[in-house]
C-alpha cells in the first residue's frame, strides 16, 4: 500500500478535462514537501510532467497542470488527447518512514482516452 | 543531451548479488543527486535509494535498507547499485535517474531524467 493514494484508473473522452488526485498526510505532503508528477506511456520510462507543485518542465503542454492543498495535490489534463493514454505517478517525500525520510511515489493512475 | 545508460541487470538466484551501473552523459554529473528507482512487472514506481552529489548523504527505502548499497564514481560519471542477499520480491526493471535540483539539495527528488532501465530477476 502506498504513502500516497492515487485513484487506479481516471478515463475522459478526447477534448474533456480530467483530474487525478494524491493524497498524502502531515508527514509528507501536508508537511510541505513538493509533489510531483510523472507520466509513463506503455514500455517506456517515466518522464517528469510537474515538477514543484505546479510547474512543467521545458516541452510540456500547458494543458498539463498541477496544484497542491493541505495534504493533497491535484493533477488535472485539459485539451484531452489520445496519446495523453498513460500511466501518471505522483511523488513526494515522507519524513516518517525512517530517521532519514523516504521519497514516495503514489501507486499510479491508469488514464484511458475514450 | 542527458543520457543515462543502465546495464548489470539478469537472473540471479535469491540470495545472490548484483551490481547494477549507471553511466551517465550530457550533464555535470557531480553536480546532481542521483537515485535509483524500481519497477516490478505490471506495477508503480519504487524509490529505492539515494546518493547525493558528493556522496555525503544517502538513502534507502525501508525494503532494502542493510542489503542494498548505493555508490557513485563522479571521476567516471558512474552510478552504481550493489545488490546483496537478493530476494524474489527484488524482481523489477530498475532505474537510474537524476535529481532535478543540484549542489546542495536534499534527496527529495524530483527526478528529471531517467534511463530506460536493466532488469533484474531474481529467481531459482
Amino acid at each position: 500500500q502506498s504513502v500516497l493514494t492515487q485513484p487506479p484508473s481516471v478515463s475522459g473522452a478526447p477534448g474533456q478535462r480530467v483530474t487525478i488526485s494524491c493524497t498524502g498526510s502531515s508527514s509528507n505532503i501536508g508537511a510541505g514537501y513538493d509533489v510531483h508528477w510523472y507520466q509513463q506511456l506503455p514500455g517506456t520510462a517515466p518522464k517528469l510532467l510537474i515538477y514543484g507543485n505546479s510547474n512543467r518542465p521545458s516541452g510540456v503542454p500547458d494543458r498539463f497542470s498541477g496544484s497542491k492543498s493541505g495534504t493533497s495535490a491535484s493533477l488535472a489534463i485539459t485539451g484531452l488527447q489520445a496519446e495523453d493514454e498513460a500511466d501518471y505517478y505522483c511523488q513526494s517525500y515522507d519524513s516518517s518512514l525512517s530517521g532519514s525520510g523516504d521519497v514516495v511515489f503514489g501507486g499510479g493512475t491508469k488514464l484511458t482516452v475514450l | 543531451e542527458v543520457q543515462l545508460v543502465e546495464s548489470g541487470g539478469g537472473l540471479v538466484q535469491p540470495g545472490r548479488s548484483l551490481r547494477l551501473s549507471c553511466a551517465a552523459s550530457g550533464f555535470t554529473f557531480d553536480d546532481y543527486a542521483m537515485h535509483w528507482v524500481r519497477q516490478a512487472p505490471g506495477k508503480g514506481l519504487e524509490w529505492v535509494s539515494g546518493i547525493s552529489w558528493n556522496s555525503g548523504s544517502i538513502g534507502y527505502a525501508d525494503s532494502v535498507k542493510g542489503r542494498f548499497t548505493i555508490s557513485r564514481d563522479n571521476a567516471k560519471n558512474s552510478l552504481y547499485l550493489q545488490m546483496n542477499s537478493l530476494r524474489a520480491e527484488d524482481t523489477a526493471l530498475y532505474y537510474c535517474a537524476k535529481d532535478r535540483r543540484g549542489v546542495g539539495a536534499t534527496l527529495e527528488g524530483p527526478f528529471d531524467y531517467w534511463g530506460q532501465g536493466t532488469l533484474v530477476t531474481v529467481s531459482s
